[in-house]
């Protein structure tokens, strides 16, 4: 079975810093997807990041950024200039190629202090 | 944009009803989810759709069915309700490249509906 592990439920970055948030999984697929999603107080979850197992580059959106090590099964999401608009849970996700079963971890608050 | 509706913000509802919750895509995905949201568990998979009429349990069904009657809707029914199932519920779409699940994996989410049941 797949798992997803956040093992930092809080943290909290002054605005403009930079902050990662960890997530690591467990699997015995060789190709899969991994996501970042962010959901705001009371707000809807949307995407932030997406990385395709396959691809060795780092998938980059804007301020965000991933570092995937695929051998030591981590997949830390990189926060910079953070904002306060930044403040939210985030959610680190996989899901196995040709497969429905995306599994997710606990998230992480991150909040962005002025 | 992908569009993901859901009936209701907040409902409150008593031990023992029954109660409906549905969600509307509107960007044709073939495959549709509902999960539930409680803190420090993540999201949990109640059941998912690949199709009209299709269904498939996640990792936690008991106490609730679903239907899929038409692509874009799908519901999740709490067939007598109890305060255990008091919960964040989220549905979600994704598009799928035909036939059994696969294709495209990125899940889009509605913006959630917060249940209580006293």
């Amino acid at each position: 079975a797949q798992t997803v592990t956040q093992s930092q439920p809080e943290m909290s970055v002054q605005e403009a810093e930079t902050v990662t948030l960890s997530c690591t999984y467990d699997t015995s697929e060789n190709n899969y997807y991994l996501f970042w999603y962010k959901q705001p107080p009371s707000r809807q979850m949307i995407l932030v990041i997406r990385q395709e197992a396959y691809k060795q580059q780092n998938a980059t959106e804007n301020r965000f950024s991933v570092n995937f090590q695929k051998a030591a099964k981590s997949f830390s999401l990189k926060i910079s200039d953070s904002q306060l608009g930044d403040t939210a849970m985030y959610f680190c996700a996989f899901i196995p190629y040709n497969n429905n079963d995306m599994r997710f971890g606990a998230g992480t608050r991150l909040t962005v202090k002025p | 944009d992908v569009k993901v509706t859901q009936s209701s913000r907040y409902l409150v509802k008593r031990t023992g009803e029954k109660v409906f919750l549905e969600c509307v895509q509107d960007m044709d995905h073939e495959n549709m989810f509902w999960y539930r949201q409680d803190p420090g568990l993540g999201l949990r998979l109640i059941y998912f759709s690949y199709d009209v009429k299709m269904k498939e349990k996640g990792d936690i069904p008991e106490g609730y069915s679903v239907s899929r009657e038409k692509k874009e809707r799908f519901s999740l029914i709490l067939e007598s309700a109890s305060t255990n199932q008091t919960s964040m519920y989220l549905c979600a779409s994704s598009l799928s490249g035909g036939g059994r699940p696969g294709g495209e994996e990125t899940q889009y989410f509605g913006p959630g509906t917060r249940l209580l049941v006293l």
